[in-house]
């Protein structure tokens, strides 16, 4: 089992420009969420899913999209970059009664 | 709605101990905690769910007070590796979306 993997692992961006950060996972687990975490900060939820089909916000949603089309896969999207949005990211898959599995996080700069 | 930590930091020597205090205002599933070192992704430590079931790593214990919705992390014996940022995640017991959510997180440094 690979787990979850994230990709990239390091992007920078340009102010205003798009990009999705691709987050799979291969143990059918059903909740998948991103995270955001700045300096010294802790883990702010972005948006998370409970099934394929199915997202909602969490706690900083502005200036980002997901989808969930398959249990696989949680793309999440940046529609127009802002530097307020350089942080780190993390996504995440777990059963409702497991801890929860992280990828390996994409740390994006946007300049 | 986030847990509230505490303390925010703690330093410790080789070999002491540390409690982790986590709490909620609403009622608890599960807590989970994670320890996270710089630049790396969280590493799972413990779950503790309603009806007192929980799992995690042999040297961890915590403790999970349903009634208080609480929960506390205890670090015996520290060591070094132990030095990092822990964070406890909550999912609540109400509304069917059940996400989990972390607190601001508790530094600990542990010195030789």
């Amino acid at each position: 089992n690979a787990g979850v993997t994230q990709t990239p692992k390091f992007q920078v961006l340009k102010t205003g420009q798009s990009m999705t950060l691709q987050c799979a996972q291969d143990m059918n687990h059903e909740y998948m969420s991103w995270y955001r975490q700045d300096p010294g900060m802790g883990l702010r939820l972005i948006h998370y899913s409970v099934g394929a089909g199915i997202t909602d916000q969490g706690e900083v949603p502005n200036g980002y999209n997901v989808s969930r089309s398959t249990t696989e896969d949680f793309p999440l999207r940046l529609l127009s970059a802002a530097p307020s949005q350089t942080s780190v990211y993390f996504c995440a898959s777990k059963r409702l009664t497991t801890e929860a599995f992280f990828g390996q996080g994409t740390r994006l700069t946007v300049v | 709605q986030q847990p509230v930590q505490s303390p925010q930091a703690v330093i410790l020597r080789e070999g002491e101990d540390a409690v982790i205090n986590c709490s909620s205002s609403k009622a608890l599933y599960s807590v989970h905690w994670y320890r996270q070192k710089h630049g790396e992704a969280p590493v799972f430590l413990m779950i503790l769910l309603k009806g007192g079931e929980q799992k995690g790593h042999e040297k961890i214990s915590a403790s999970f007070n349903e009634k208080k919705q609480q929960s506390s992390l205890y670090l015996t014996a520290s060591q070094l590796s132990y030095s990092g940022t822990y964070f406890c995640g909550t999912v609540l017991s109400s509304g069917s979306a059940r996400q989990l959510t972390f607190g601001s997180g508790t530094q600990l440094t542990v010195l030789p």
